[in-house]
């Protein structure tokens, strides 16, 4: 089965500049995650969705961090206007229906972003 | 914050086992502790998880001590691959909402080496 996409992989913009990011979960993937992680850090989660509806956006910079998955699959995170401290990876995750313990998290490739 | 403590590096020979450690003293009777690792440019990939048997598939074996405080991740015979970093998340199980979200702590830095 195809894994998470995620496009772009690699983004550089200047500070103040708008960025979008955006997520293909795997088919039938209900649950979808965006991650932020910083050089050097574990993963930090930004928002989960629940199909089309935000479940957690609790550590969602919301000034300048914005996310949307209108039809509740493919996903899109938006960060405007970047500041330096936004580089990092941006993960996106998703996860299998049910809601038992084996119900794990699988994650796309990143998109690493520079804001210079 | 994260509910684990692992060393920040490790270093292991090829073809030799790894055992990697974690704490996890204040684990509730409910969690479960889970294994990711994340090979250099890439997301994060499942290994494992267990309750309080120790478990084992194709990937790795987790032993999960008598009183839960603690767990090792064991990679039978490390390949160069196997460098990455290896997280031990505490997680609860998942009852919907943002329940059961994974929390990340730094890990370890597993260096395979010829």
């Amino acid at each position: 089965e195809a894994g998470v996409a995620q496009s772009p992989r690699y983004k550089i913009i200047e500070k103040r500049q708008s960025v979008a990011f955006w997520c293909n979960p795997i088919s039938g993937h209900a649950t979808l995650y965006w991650y932020q992680q910083i050089l050097g850090q574990g993963p930090k989660l930004l928002i989960q969705f629940q199909n089309n509806g935000v479940v957690d956006d609790s550590q969602l910079p919301k000034d300048r961090f914005s996310a949307e998955r209108l039809k509740g699959v493919d996903s899109t995170l938006k960060i405007q206007p970047a500041k330096l401290e936004d580089s990092a990876v941006y993960l996106c995750a998703s996860r299998p229906p049910g809601q038992g313990a084996g119900e794990t998290q699988y994650f796309g490739p990143g998109t690493r972003l520079l804001v210079l | 914050d994260a509910k684990t403590t692992q060393p920040t590096s490790m270093d292991c020979a090829e073809g030799r086992a790894a055992n990697l450690p974690c704490n996890h003293s204040t684990i509730s009777g409910n969690e479960y502790v889970y294994w990711y690792r994340q090979i250099h440019s890439q997301g994060p990939q499942y290994i494992i998880h267990g309750l309080k048997n120790n478990e084992t598939n194709e990937m790795a074996s987790l032993i999960i001590t008598e009183d839960r405080k603690s767990s090792t991740l064991i990679l039978p015979h490390a390949t160069l691959r196997d460098t990455a970093v290896y997280y031990c998340i505490v997680r609860s199980p998942n009852y919907g909402g943002s329940q059961g979200n994974l929390i990340f702590g730094k890990g370890t830095k597993l260096s395979v080496k010829p």
